[in-house]
């Protein structure tokens, strides 16, 4: 969905905290946002939801805008186990709305 | 844990012929999806099951059939195969209804060749 965009790829250093922004400026009230990551020959994998307020669970946290224009996922301490691709995606019900994808590179 | 199994992994096929993918899940989980994934690109939602019983289009179905067949199967059916389906399937699963508020749980995918 072009508008759900974040960018196509960053990198971090290993044990440095990393920020993943997203930008899904046409969110509606109803749309939770969502992360997954994928890595290479492998399906998504859940890392956290959200709707307005931040959301903290075990792998990450989740900081949305007060106007729910963007959000940012947070791994407080990147591990080499990190390095996927992040996907960012606005959902409404069974409405899917997929970011492209950021490629995070840890850097040991 | 099984969690969501699809089989087969790896599948080539000719253009024209049909074939079945398998997706089962043991969390019993209410609704399931199949989507496919291109060379370097994001999910896309080809059919939905919201509840046991019922299907619906997502952003691609054209060229694919669906069947619920029971809470924890949802199997995906391409009748006449053609070299635009080459993709990568995944089924996923939710224990809600709709997937607006619970993770999804995917399987590991189904890597599809049509030639």
């Amino acid at each position: 969905d072009a508008k759900t965009t974040q960018p196509n790829s960053m990198e971090s250093n290993e044990e440095e905290p990393v920020h993943l922004p997203c930008n899904h400026s046409t969110i509606s009230g109803t749309d939770y946002i969502h992360w997954y990551r994928q890595l290479p020959s492998q399906g998504p994998e859940y890392v956290i939801h959200g709707l307005t307020s931040n959301v903290n669970n075990r792998m990450a946290s989740l900081a949305i805008a007060e106007d729910r224009k963007s959000s940012t996922l947070i791994l407080h301490r990147a591990t080499l186990r990190d390095a996927a691709v992040y996907y960012c995606i606005r959902i409404r019900g069974n409405q899917f709305y997929f970011g492209t994808g950021t490629s995070l590179t840890v850097i040991p | 844990n099984a969690g969501v199994t699809q089989t087969p992994k790896f599948q080539v096929l000719k253009t024209g012929q049909s074939m079945t993918l398998q997706c089962a899940q043991d969390m019993n989980h209410n609704s399931m999806y199949w989507y496919r994934q291109d060379p370097g690109m994001g999910l896309r939602l080809i059919y939905y099951s919201a509840s046991e019983g019922t299907t619906d289009k997502g952003e691609v179905p054209n060229g694919y059939n669906v069947s619920r067949l029971n809470k924890r199967e949802f199997s995906l059916r391409l009748e006449s195969a053609a070299p635009s389906q080459t993709s990568v399937y995944f089924c996923a699963s939710s224990e809600a209804t709709t997937a607006s508020n619970q993770p999804q749980h995917f399987g590991d995918g189904t890597r599809l060749s049509i030639l």
